[in-house]
């Protein structure tokens, strides 16, 4: 079966440096994949998204995720972390009949 | 542009008590689905619709049922409200192709 695993339930960084949220996939084929995040009390918001094409995805924010398929990878990635960055973040494969499958979520926290 | 919408956004119950989550897109979306999110779990699916007339279960169905009453709109009822119910609860309609899905800004449900 399809799934995702996020490494990390928080991830702690200061403003200014660089962002790194892990995730590992299962998939007995080409996986696509995407990152969402979610601002407190809101809904989901697409980052970006892989389907088999550049394996190097540029996101919105300045996010960007490279999938790596020796590594069973698609770790995101920022390289200056803003205030505005903390919220939750869902590494997410899609599934038979287009359905999503999300990881645990990881939460980043921005400090000054 | 409204996307999609959920009604109400908050919600409390007592066990037992009856209730229906309303969605609804206004982008000509043919898929819709219900999610529920809880504290480290993720999102996970409980029933989607892949087109105007059809809904299948997903992940966690037990419990829910819905209707996909027309194009625009997909409702997810709760026939006997339990306090394992409790969670906040997303619906998402996707475009036909390889696109992400668009996200409600959710209804948090409490089952007392």
């Amino acid at each position: 079966a399809q799934s995702v695993t996020q490494l990390d339930s928080h991830v702690s960084v200061s403003e200014g440096t660089p962002v790194l949220l892990r995730c590992n996939y299962s998939s007995s084929y080409s996986p696509s994949l995407f990152w969402y995040v979610q601002h407190p009390n809101k809904g989901l918001q697409l980052l970006l998204k892989y389907t088999s094409a550049a394996t190097l995805v540029k996101g919105i924010n300045g996010f960007e995720a490279e999938f790596k398929k020796s590594e069973t990878s698609f770790h995101l990635t920022k390289p200056s972390a803003h205030m505005s960055d903390a919220a939750e973040y869902f590494c997410v494969v899609r599934i038979e009949n287009q359905k999503l499958v999300f990881g645990t979520g990881t939460r980043l926290l921005v400090s000054p | 542009n409204a996307g999609v919408t959920q009604t109400p956004k908050f919600q409390v119950l007592k066990t037992g008590q009856s209730m229906t989550l309303q969605c609804a897109q206004d982008m000509n979306h043919n898929s819709m689905y219900w999610y529920r999110q809880d504290p480290g779990m993720g999102l996970r699916l409980i029933y989607y619709s892949a087109s105007e007339g059809t809904t299948d279960k997903g992940e966690v169905p037990n419990g829910y049922n819905v209707s996909r009453l027309n194009k625009r709109e997909f409702s997810l009822r709760l026939e006997s409200a339990a306090p394992s119910q409790t969670s906040v609860y997303f619906c998402a309609s996707r475009r036909d192709g390889n696109y992400g899905y668009t996200f409600g800004s959710g209804t948090r449900l409490t089952v007392v």
